[in-house]
């Protein structure tokens, strides 16, 4: 079935830090990719999404682009702070809309 | 606007005692969704209702789990009899529709059966 794997955390970084997170998917369709993020004591919430190959989904400063040839939804961010300290998610929706996550991975970001 | 409320937010309970969770969806969204989330691990879905109806329960352990979702608003998801590896967080969310992967999640309910 559709799956999605993520980098092993945690990844610490300073702040003001490059931020990737490696996120490679496989699927049997086309499917929409996303990220979510879970901020400690809150709920998942989502960070941004694409639906096709080549889109690019931003919010916050955060980045990732659906990239078809390599299977890949890999997350940036130029300049880290400390609250974007989290989990974050990637997942995607099968053929069934069903949305499948990764494992997670952990940001330590610190001053 | 109120977001999706879970409760209770933390249970500890003994095994094979039965647990109920509870789930009020945001106002207007059709979809609602119970997801399991062990530790380290990303959530997955246990059942999703369109409205009355469950539309995806394949991954529901029908044996001890149930869920009901009356009149299309509030869930709830109940464990009976609860076993040691169902210690884990529990998860509510709703979405305006149901195939858009864009979902709103409560805080979780997390279970710890001893």
């Amino acid at each position: 079935g559709d799956s999605v794997t993520q980098m092993e955390g945690p990844v610490t970084l300073s702040e003001e830090a490059f931020l990737t997170i490696n996120c490679t998917y496989t699927a049997t369709g086309y499917p929409s990719l996303f990220w979510y993020v879970q901020y400690p004591g809150e709920g998942l919430q989502l960070l941004l999404k694409a639906t096709k190959a080549d889109d690019k989904g931003s919010n916050k400063g955060f980045e990732a682009t659906y990239r078809k040839e390599t299977t890949s939804f890999h997350l940036e961010k130029g300049s880290v702070q400390v609250s974007d300290s989290a989990v974050y998610f990637c997942a995607l929706t099968d053929s069934s809309y069903k949305l499948i996550f990764g494992s997670g991975t952990r940001l330590l970001v610190r001053p | 606007e109120a977001g999706v409320v879970q409760s209770p937010r933390y249970k500890i309970i003994e095994k094979k005692q039965p647990v109920a969770f509870w789930c009020n969806p945001i106002s207007g969204h059709n979809t609602l969704y119970w997801y399991l989330q062990n530790l380290g691990q990303g959530p997955e879905l246990l059942i999703r209702y369109e409205n009355e109806e469950a539309v995806d329960d394949s991954q529901l352990p029908k044996d001890r789990f149930s869920a009901e979702r009356l009149k299309g608003v509030d869930s709830t998801l109940k464990i009976q009899p609860a076993e040691l590896g169902d210690s884990a967080v529990y998860l509510c969310a709703s979405s305006f529709r149901q195939n858009t992967g864009e979902l709103f999640f409560g805080e979780g309910s997390r279970l710890t059966v001893l």
